[in-house]
């Protein structure tokens, strides 16, 4: 099982630009979440996925949209980059009560806006 | 609101000393929170959560709820611990808050 994966690992943008970041996992997990980390800051919640087909807004989800394309993949895209949005990505699943079950992590997306 | 608190940064322990990583958090309900752990070159995994009272790793962590604090405690730190730590709360709404992290090192 390869996990939670993300592409691409390392992505820099102009200002202005699109992209979407990409997650996968093969875990049969239901719920999906997206962060951002900046330096010296915690991971903050972007958008997270409860189950296939629904989507909420997290603690962070300006200039953000999320697709759960369907239960294995849960994507991130960015409409028009801002250097604000630097920062590092990372995608989580969890099979499904949080409080039970443990997040696993992707590697993490290096996103530079320039 | 709700917020989690990790007010060292840095912390350095020699090899076999106590360490202590401090967490406190604001939240009106009821709490559930978890220690996270990334090493270097690894992805962030769970470390351990409240409501297991478990011990990984030799690793165990209290709520009080009265000091609204989760400090992560280990009495005899070993090299192999050396790694960013992250605490985290769970809010009703399933969503996870946390805080900014402390890198913890310890010396041979």
């Amino acid at each position: 099982n390869a996990g939670v994966t993300q592409t691409p690992k390392f992505q820099v943008l102009k200002t202005g630009q699109s992209m979407t970041l990409q997650c996968a996992q093969d875990m049969n997990h239901n719920s999906m979440y997206w962060y951002r980390q900046d330096p010296g800051m915690g991971l903050r919640l972007i958008y997270y996925s409860a189950s296939e087909g629904t989507t909420d807004k997290g603690e962070v989800p300006n200039g953000y949209n999320v697709s759960r394309l369907n239960k294995r993949e849960f994507s991130l895209r960015l409409e028009s980059a801002a250097p604000s949005q630097t920062s590092v990505y990372f995608c989580a699943s969890m099979l499904g009560l949080a409080v039970y079950n443990e997040q696993f992590f992707g590697p993490g997306t290096r996103l530079t806006v320039l | 609101a709700q917020r989690v608190t990790q007010p060292e940064k840095l912390l350095s322990v020699f090899k076999g000393a106590p360490v202590e990583l401090k967490c406190n958090y604001s939240y009106s309900g009821s709490p559930e929170l978890f220690w996270y752990v990334q090493y270097s070159r690894q992805r962030l995994q769970l470390l351990l959560r409240h409501i297991s009272r478990e011990s990984i790793k030799g690793f165990t962590a209290d709520l009080n709820k009265g000091e609204t604090s989760f400090h992560l405690k280990k009495p005899f730190a070993q090299e192999e611990d050396s790694a960013m730590y992250y605490c985290a709360l769970l809010n009703t709404g399933n969503q996870f808050y946390f805080g900014t992290g402390t890198s913890l090192t310890v010396i041979p």
